[in-house]
């Protein structure tokens, strides 16, 4: 089946760590995304990709990076810079002209 | 400031009625609205959009309306089911070879028995 499969669904970590959550698409797209949703919140975006080995920031990018190897994975990286780095992840991947497809997200806690 | 702005946090409607999501916005400059309705803890998934230079569009019990002169966007469920119960957020859009989406902060539907 085609679609997006980010893991860990549940990640915790100590603060000062890196952590890098992952995202896969099988959907041939060469756009993806990655949003961060906080309580109360619309989702935010961190970063995307518009094609292989390349990448752009959002609206929040300070704290993070990613990486865009191949056209399948969009890992993103949370680095210690990231002064709260708590809550919703969510990785998404689109073809230009159409609307964007979602992961099932993966929820970081920093103990 | 927020751009797109969804001012009620939670609506409740009764079975069979209809829920109707609103959604302001700022920015006349984008290309489509789109919905997408989220349960907790999974990713959004997508339920309808409208284009900038459409006023309605219509999918089964999804009608999205878009008065560009109030800058207002709204999403009627008629019938209202059970399933219908979950968090709607609206996003603007515009075609920049990637999609970048502004999303609003979203509104929690509760349909009642």
């Amino acid at each position: 089946d085609g679609g997006i499969t980010q893991s860990p669904k549940y990640l915790f970590r100590k603060e000062g760590q890196n952590v890098t959550l992952s995202c896969e698409q099988n959907l041939n797209h060469d756009a993806m995304y990655w949003y961060r949703q906080d309580p109360g919140q619309g989702l935010r975006l961190i970063y995307y990709s518009q094609i292989v080995n390349d990448f752009q920031k959002g609206d929040i990018a300070e704290g993070y990076s990613v990486s865009r190897e191949k056209k399948e994975s969009f890992p993103l990286t949370v680095t210690s810079a990231q002064k709260n780095p708590t809550a919703f992840y969510l990785c998404a991947s689109s073809t230009p002209s159409n609307e964007q497809f979602f992961g099932p997200g993966t929820r970081l806690t920093v103990l | 400031d927020q751009q797109v702005k969804q001012n009620s946090p939670s609506l409740s409607v009764q079975e069979g009625r209809i829920s109707i999501l609103n959604c302001d916005y700022t920015n006349s400059m984008f290309d489509y609205f789109l919905w997408y309705k989220k349960y907790p803890a999974e990713g959004p998934t997508f339920l309808i959009s409208i284009s900038s230079i459409k006023d309605k569009n219509e999918d089964g019990r999804f009608t999205v309306f878009l008065n560009k002169s109030a800058k207002h966007l709204s999403l009627h469920i008629v019938p209202s089911q059970p399933g219908d119960s979950a968090v709607y957020f609206c996003a603007e859009g515009v075609f920049q070879g990637a999609q970048k989406l502004v999303f609003g902060q979203g509104t929690r539907l509760t349909i009642n028995p």
